[in-house]
């Protein structure tokens, strides 16, 4: 069975500062998705970013990167400028290629706050 | 139209009640998914649908029946809940039943059990 594992309960940054979420994963499958979703006070899940395990090249989406290390099963959320609508908690989640159901597999979360 | 519309946004149910939430997309995406969520932990898959067939139940309680009527509209059915029940009930849907590319959530329904 996949499991996902986010370490960081909480976690806080200043605004315009740099912050790095981490995430790791266990699973025995070659090829699977990671994905970081955003879940701000509004309650609404943001997909933030999308990683396709067999791609090399870690994704980019404007100040959010990721770093994957596939190897070590991590897959941290760096989130550049931080800024104060970047408050909300963090949901790592896994997904098999095969998965014909699916299903999202989800870590516990990191809430984040951006400081003023 | 690029969004997952949830109503009611918030409902409170006494324990003999039967309500229904409903979920509604338009941007002609196959599978419909509905999840539980608690305060301050991740989403729980409840049920899949693919095509309008239900393809995953996640072990759920009868008390909580699903339907989907056409491609664009889930509803999820709720008779005699228990207070434990109570959460953020999140409806998404996908381009299809892999979704490789994420889900769109709706921004949920509040349910409180009494």
């Amino acid at each position: 069975a996949q499991t996902v594992t986010q370490s960081q309960p909480e976690m806080s940054v200043q605004e315009a500062e740099t912050v790095t979420l981490s995430c790791t994963y266990d699973t025995s499958e070659s090829n699977y998705y990671l994905f970081w979703y955003k879940q701000p006070p509004s309650r609404q899940m943001i997909l933030v970013i999308r990683q396709e395990a067999y791609k090399q090249q870690n994704a980019t989406e404007n100040r959010f990167s990721v770093n994957f290390q596939k190897a070590a099963k991590s897959f941290s959320l760096k989130i550049s400028d931080s800024q104060l609508g970047d408050t909300a908690m963090y949901f790592c989640a896994f997904m098999k290629h095969e998965d014909r159901g699916g299903k999202l597999i989800f870590g516990q979360g990191t809430e984040l706050s951006v400081k003023p | 139209d690029t969004e997952v519309t949830q109503t009611p946004k918030h409902l409170v149910m006494g324990m003999t009640n039967k309500k229904s939430l409903k979920c509604e997309q338009h941007m002609g995406h196959r599978a419909m998914y509905w999840y539980k969520q608690k305060a301050k932990k991740p989403p729980e898959l409840m049920f899949v649908y693919s095509y309008e067939k239900l393809s995953i139940n996640e072990s759920v309680p009868s008390r909580f029946s699903p339907e989907c009527p056409n491609s664009s509209l889930l509803n999820l059915h709720l008779h005699a809940l228990q207070p434990e029940d109570s959460a953020l009930y999140l409806c998404a849907s996908s381009q299809d039943v892999r979704p490789l590319y994420g889900y769109t959530f709706g921004s949920g329904t509040r349910l409180t059990v009494v």
